[in-house]
């Protein structure tokens, strides 16, 4: 059974400050990994969607990259902002032999960037 | 383009009663998945549903279904709900055949059982 783990749960920092955040999963059999981020009460916001034969996706400030073969993935915030504070999610998608569609998502990291 | 639209967006109903929860996908896309978030559980996968069919099925009991109509739109019903019930309601919609694409959340539901 595939389970996700973040870490850490929550991190609070000052603005501009550059940060990083870990996924990691123990079924290395994935297809892909998704990161999200959510804003209170909200839905879930795709940031970066990275294949299983990728090593990293960026979009802006934000870098993801993925180690399969360790069951790992890091989201690299660049310059961080107040408007960056949010739960971030990583949810796995199992590859095409097991699974079929369903994601595993992690158990978040809460960001809070100071002014 | 549209996204992924979830109505109601809040409801609150009593312990016992039922719910229909609506999804409707962004165009083009024919996969509805459901989930759960609680803050105790997190996110948990319901099912998902391609051409009107439920292709899986995660781990809840019978009182949770759902189906697909023939434009894509998904509902999910919760019956005899139960306080442990309340939770956000996560629809999100792909394409069946692309594992490569990524998935879109909608807005969710909020549901509070009393």
């Amino acid at each position: 059974k595939q389970e996700v783990t973040q870490i850490p749960a929550a991190l609070s920092v000052p603005e501009g400050e550059n940060l990083v955040l870990n996924c990691s999963f123990t079924d290395s059999a994935i297809y892909n990994l998704q990161w999200f981020r959510q804003d209170p009460g909200k839905g879930l916001t795709s940031l970066l969607l990275i294949q299983s034969s990728q090593r990293e996706q960026t979009s802006g400030r934000l870098n993801a990259s993925l180690d399969k073969s360790s069951g790992r993935s890091t989201l690299y915030i660049a310059a961080s902002q107040p408007g960056d504070s949010a739960t971030y999610l990583c949810a796995v998608r199992p590859g095409l032999t097991g699974g079929g569609n369903k994601l595993t998502f992690g158990t978040g990291t809460q960001l809070k960037v100071e002014l | 383009k549209a996204g992924v639209t979830q109505t109601p967006r809040y409801l609150i109903k009593t312990r016992g009663q039922q719910v229909t929860l609506s999804c409707s996908p962004i165009s083009g896309h024919r996969s509805v998945s459901w989930y759960q978030q609680t803050p105790g559980q997190g996110l948990q996968f319901l099912f998902e549903y391609f051409s009107e069919t439920q292709r899986n099925k995660g781990n809840f009991p019978g009182r949770f279904s759902g189906r697909q109509f023939s434009n894509s739109r998904s509902e999910m019903n919760v019956s005899t709900l139960e306080l442990g019930d309340s939770a956000l309601y996560l629809c999100a919609s792909s394409f069946f055949d692309r594992p490569d694409y990524g998935y879109t959340f909608g807005s969710g539901t909020r549901l509070t059982v009393v």
